[in-house]
């Protein structure tokens, strides 16, 4: 299948600062990336939708001043924390959507942030 | 947001038992995936479904679009330690996000 990565796989930052995660379709162009967070035992969360050369779009309740997305190339989505927070320490995935003759997603291997 | 209801929500088997999960929805989808995912990784795609009733096998895993397009069904044959894990589907409709299932989390007993 295709190949996401993500940089870094894990980080730890103090409460305040910003802490900035790469997201790349290394074999395929994506035009949509979408980034999720996990909490322990549960299922995905999505957080926001990243569309090429364009603004996110962001569920409800996800502040997008505080979770900052960029998708400047059809390989390459950033997710910015912005003055993050201990309630940040989360796991965050990001996925890629590779539209083939099937469409469907391939996963990132997912970035462990702890805000201390 | 929106989840699809998945079950069993956890299975304890012993190594060389078959395994069945299966996901309902409210609402039609045209797409179903089945994901796997090990502790601290991203989710793995294992199968992908694209047509109501259609029957997709992977080595010892095989996944069926359900003919009403409201659920599909994951089982697993003869299973082994690596195939400990938690277990998601997905469904989507169209260019609409996928929507998630809760997880079926698989344990093996030696």
């Amino acid at each position: 299948g295709a190949v996401v990565s993500q940089h870094p796989s894990r980080v730890i930052c103090k409460s305040g600062t910003s802490v900035k995660i790469e997201c790349r379709s290394l074999d395929f162009q994506a035009t949509t990336m979408f980034w999720y967070r996990q909490f322990p035992k549960q299922s995905l969360m999505l957080m926001a939708t990243s569309n090429e050369g364009s603004k996110a779009t962001y569920e409800q309740g996800v502040e997008k001043d505080k979770f900052l997305i960029n998708h400047a190339s059809l390989t390459l989505s950033t997710l910015t924390v912005t003055s993050a927070h201990p309630e940040d320490s989360s796991f965050y995935i990001c996925s890629a959507r590779w539209q083939g003759k099937r469409e469907t997603q391939y996963f990132g291997p997912g970035t462990r942030l702890l805000v201390l | 947001g929106q989840q699809l209801n998945q079950s069993p929500q956890s299975m304890f088997i012993q190594e060389g038992e078959d395994v069945s999960m299966n996901c309902t929805s409210s609402s039609i989808f045209n797409t179903w995936l089945w994901y796997k995912q090990d502790p601290g990784e991203g989710p793995v795609l294992l199968i992908a479904l694209y047509k109501a009733g259609e029957l997709t096998s992977n080595g010892r895993l095989t996944a069926q679009f359900g003919i009403t397009r409201k659920d599909s069904f994951l089982n697993i044959s003869a299973s082994i330690p690596s195939d400990v894990g938690i277990y998601f589907c997905a469904g989507a409709f169209g260019n609409e996000k996928l929507t998630f299932g809760t997880g079926t989390r698989l344990t093996i007993i030696p």
